[in-house]
Formats: C-alpha cells, sequence, structure tokens
C-alpha cells in the first residue's frame, strides 16, 4: 500500500498562474477528499467525491478554484487564477467510506503564490 | 456548521510529565476522531470512538468520547519526545456521506 500520493509536494507560483495539484488516492478507496491547511483556518474541507461523482463542493473557496476526478484512480485541484491568499497546504485523502470515515492522507502539497 | 475547539493550543512539557487535550463542541456527533501531524505530512488517524462514554487506549494515549457525544479527550501519560507534534480531533456526523470537520488542533511540543 503506498497510500495517497499527492504531487508536487511543493509548488512555488506567481499571483494570476495556474496551479494543478494532483491526487492518486489508495487503490479500493471509494471516497476522495481535499483539504486545505492554513495556520488561521486550521484544516478545511474544499470538496469530497464518492465513487467518482463530486458530492459537496460548498467548501471551494470561489470559481477560481475546481476540482475534478476523471476515473477512481486519479484527482486534480485547479486554481485559475492563483492569488497569494491561496497560499497553503493542500492535502487530498481517500477513505474505503465506512461509517466511522478511515480516511487516510496524503503528505500534502505546500502553495505558496508571490 | 459544527465547530470544534481543542484546547490548549500549544501545550509545551518535560519527558515524563502527563498531560490532557481537551475536544469541545455544542454539537453532536456519531463519531469523534483523533489524528497526530507532523512536520511536513499529512494527519495520521489515531482512533476512532463512536458510543457516548467509550474510553480507548493505545499504549500511552488514553481516548474518552463524552457521554454526550460533544466532547473528547486525548491523555497522554509519561510524555515521550516522539509524542512531539499536531493534535487533531474530527467529528463525524452519521448519514453526512462521511464528512469531518477537523478542530483548530493543539501544538504539543515534549522536551527532553
Amino acid at each position: 500500500d503506498a497510500g495517497v500520493i499527492q504531487s508536487p509536494r511543493h509548488e512555488v507560483t506567481e499571483m494570476g498562474q495556474e496551479v494543478t495539484l494532483r491526487c492518486k488516492p489508495i487503490s479500493g478507496h471509494n471516497s476522495l477528499f481535499w483539504y486545505r491547511q492554513t495556520m488561521m483556518r486550521g484544516l478545511e474541507l474544499l470538496i469530497y467525491f464518492n465513487n467518482n461523482v463530486p458530492i459537496d463542493d460548498s467548501g471551494m473557496p470561489e470559481d477560481r478554484f475546481s476540482a475534478k476526478m476523471p476515473n477512481a484512480s486519479f484527482s486534480t485541484l485547479k486554481i485559475q487564477p492563483s492569488e497569494p491568499r491561496d497560499s497553503a497546504v493542500y492535502f487530498c485523502a481517500s477513505s474505503s467510506g465506512d461509517l466511522t470515515g478511515r480516511a487516510k492522507f496524503g503528505a500534502g502539497t505546500r502553495l505558496s503564490v508571490l | 456548521t459544527q465547530l470544534l475547539e481543542q484546547s490548549p493550543q500549544f501545550l509545551s512539557i518535560q519527558e515524563g510529565e502527563n498531560l490532557t487535550v481537551y475536544c469541545n463542541s455544542s454539537s453532536v456527533f456519531s463519531s469523534l476522531q483523533w489524528y497526530r501531524q507532523e512536520p511536513g505530512e499529512g494527519p495520521v488517524l489515531l482512533v476512532t470512538v463512536v458510543t457516548g462514554g467509550e474510553v480507548k487506549k493505545l499504549k500511552r494515549l488514553t481516548f474518552q468520547f463524552g457521554d454526550a457525544r460533544k466532547d473528547s479527550s486525548l491523555h497522554i501519560t509519561a510524555a515521550q519526545p516522539g509524542d512531539t507534534g499536531l493534535y487533531l480531533c474530527a467529528g463525524g456526523i452519521s448519514g453526512s456521506a462521511r464528512q469531518l470537520t477537523f478542530g483548530s488542533g493543539t501544538q504539543l511540543t515534549v522536551l527532553p
């Protein structure tokens, strides 16, 4: 079990640029979550998918953020255009969807928008 | 919106001391999870409690779910430097399609 794999681990970009974060969930997990972590707001759920379908995207901050899950083994979170306030650590997590939500987190992508 | 407040926010203690971290909410949760996060890594699940009053032990860590399922505590006995990290509680709601609400976290530092 390689765990949840995220790429890149670090991303530094300039304001206005497009940023794409990638996630490969654990094989067999049918739920995938994107979280954002900052000092000020802690860990916030942005969006989650169940069986590749977006179930709740109410945590997505604004239209500049979009997420896709084209198949069970891949998801992307895109920010276009990026802004300095988007700087944070973005985590992807996956779970088998049981009632206790035993989600496994990736190592995260640290995004810095200059 | 269900909010989880953790206290203390920061805790620095000497190796060998005991400590307790609290997680409180005005909402009822169907389950409560505790995670530990180390620098540069994602949170790692330590335990899940689902029954009011439930107590679970994981070596030197003792987790308790409040009787009303609104609060939880984590007690560490004889803390070690390896216990250093950010401890997060997360509440789950049955039927909410497995969403979790995370607390603000307690940053624990155990000094040798």
